[in-house]
């Protein structure tokens, strides 16, 4: 149980065009997912907090109109990097909460990740 | 707030031998759970073990044990037997009431030597 599924796995784009990552719980709802952006070596830093149904909360020094977030289900959360420059090329991971069980949304349940690449 | 602090880089270990990795928090909230994820070269975030801060005993998952000093903010990672598959980034997690959010330490990297 508790699966957090990515698409794509890994997207190569060109610099000036956007591209959208899809986080998906796939065996329980989700009202409140997260955004991670994570370089090679270091730890997963919190982007932002997608919550289902509302406006997403960003972290200070995250651009929202660069990364824009959209919560429209219980199950489906998608990251989408607007113009995106080589600067952006990063490993994004998504988690999710199940405040369904235990231990009641304390937990979060992690993606496979998405290596963006921008040329 | 939260802060995790890792104080250790990278730590190696022979295969069959025991390691343990460090980690120190602080938090504000009263009522919060602390983690060990694994992050294997796949990069894959794969929860280890998690301990309630409201229980005294130390959490353990087969040859994954924790040393929960909740005065002193510390919460260490034992592995017993360490086998080649261990070899991964360990990341020290902490989460509160605070919107779900987890605040992760610096990682820390373990070399498994055959």
């Amino acid at each position: 149980g508790a699966v957090v599924s990515q698409h794509p796995s890994w997207v190569i784009c060109k610099s000036g065009t956007s591209v959208k990552i899809e986080c998906r719980s796939l065996d329980f709802q989700a009202t409140t997912m997260f955004w991670y952006r994570q370089f090679p070596k270091q730890s997963l830093m919190l982007m932002a907090t997608s919550n289902e149904g509302s406006k997403a909360t960003y972290e200070q020094g995250v651009e929202k109109d660069k990364f824009l977030i959209n919560h429209a289900s219980l199950t489906l959360s998608t990251l989408t990097v607007t113009s995106a420059h080589p600067e952006d090329s990063s490993f994004y991971i998504c988690s999710a909460r199940d405040q369904s069980r235990p231990p009641y949304g304390y937990e979060q349940y992690f993606g496979p990740g998405t290596r963006l690449t921008v040329t | 707030a939260q802060t995790v602090t890792q104080s250790q880089p990278e730590m190696s270990v022979q295969e069959a031998e025991t390691v343990t990795l460090s980690c120190t928090y602080d938090t504000s909230e009263s009522d919060y759970y602390l983690f060990w994820y694994k992050q294997p070269p796949s990069r894959q975030m794969i929860l280890v073990i998690r301990q309630e801060a409201y229980k005294q005993q130390n959490a353990t998952e087969n040859r994954f044990s924790v040393n929960f000093q909740k005065a002193a903010k510390s919460f260490s990672l034992k592995i017993s037997d360490s086998q080649l598959g261990d070899a991964a980034m360990y990341f020290c997690a902490a989460g509160g009431t605070s919107y779900g959010k987890l605040t992760f330490g610096q990682g820390t990297i373990l070399t498994v030597h055959p």
